[in-house]
């Protein structure tokens, strides 16, 4: 079955650490997504890619990094500069990029302890 | 500025009785328009979606929303609800922002079914 696959599904953190939240898609999709939500806020861009070997900042792009050198893999590192990391992250893909039509991974709940 | 607005953070409501979930959005955004639904601790499924054409739209689990481009809303409403309709959902726009689109999203309402 084709869809989008997040791992872990729960992570914990300890203050100075980096980590790095994985979201592979078997769906032949060209844009990929990383939001994370914090309880009352909605979803809230993290970064953005629209092809390979490509992506923008979102809406909250600090402390975070991504990479996108394969099609199907867009993994999510959050560095030691984010203040406050604790959070549901949720991978996402949509066939092209204006195509806003978004499938979501299971998600990452992030926890530092 | 871009936004997307749902009136209600929780809704109740007893089961089999009718029930709306409230979404404006700003006139700053496109009226491409999504209704997304998540249960605990899972990502985010698509109900239903308005991109032209039929004002009322029908989506999964007999749920329907309609646009409404003079109210600048789009509530998603289902006559009779279950227990299994207990979830969290979200109302989404298309916005424009940093030579990209993206989805805007609401805050998300819970909604709470009572036996």
């Amino acid at each position: 079955d084709g869809g989008i696959t997040q791992s872990p599904k729960y992570l914990f953190r300890k203050e100075g650490q980096n980590v790095t939240l994985s979201c592979e898609q078997n769906l032949n999709h060209d844009a990929m997504y990383w939001y994370r939500q914090d309880p009352g806020q909605g979803l809230r861009l993290i970064y953005y890619s629209q092809i390979v070997n490509d992506f923008q900042k979102g809406d909250i792009a600090e402390g975070y990094s991504v990479s996108r050198e394969k099609k199907e893999s867009f993994p999510l590192t959050v560095t030691s500069a984010q203040k406050n990391p604790t959070a549901f992250y949720l991978c996402a893909s949509s066939i092209r990029p204006r195509e806003l039509e978004a499938f979501f991974g299971q998600g990452t709940r992030l926890t530092v302890v | 500025a871009q936004s997307v607005t749902q009136l209600d953070s929780q809704v109740p409501v007893f089961e089999e009785a009718p029930v709306e979930l409230r979404c404006n959005y700003s006139s700053s955004v496109s009226v491409y328009l999504f209704w997304y639904v998540q249960y605990p601790n899972q990502g985010l499924q698509l109900l239903l979606k308005y991109l032209s054409g039929s004002t009322l739209v029908k989506g999964i689990n007999g749920f329907e929303a309609e646009f409404n481009k003079s109210q600048t809303s789009f509530h998603l409403r289902k006559p009779s609800v279950h227990i299994s309709d207990t979830a969290e959902y979200f109302c989404a726009a298309k916005g424009f922002s940093g030579g990209y689109n993206k989805l805007i999203f609401g805050a998300g309402t819970r909604l709470a079914v009572h036996p």
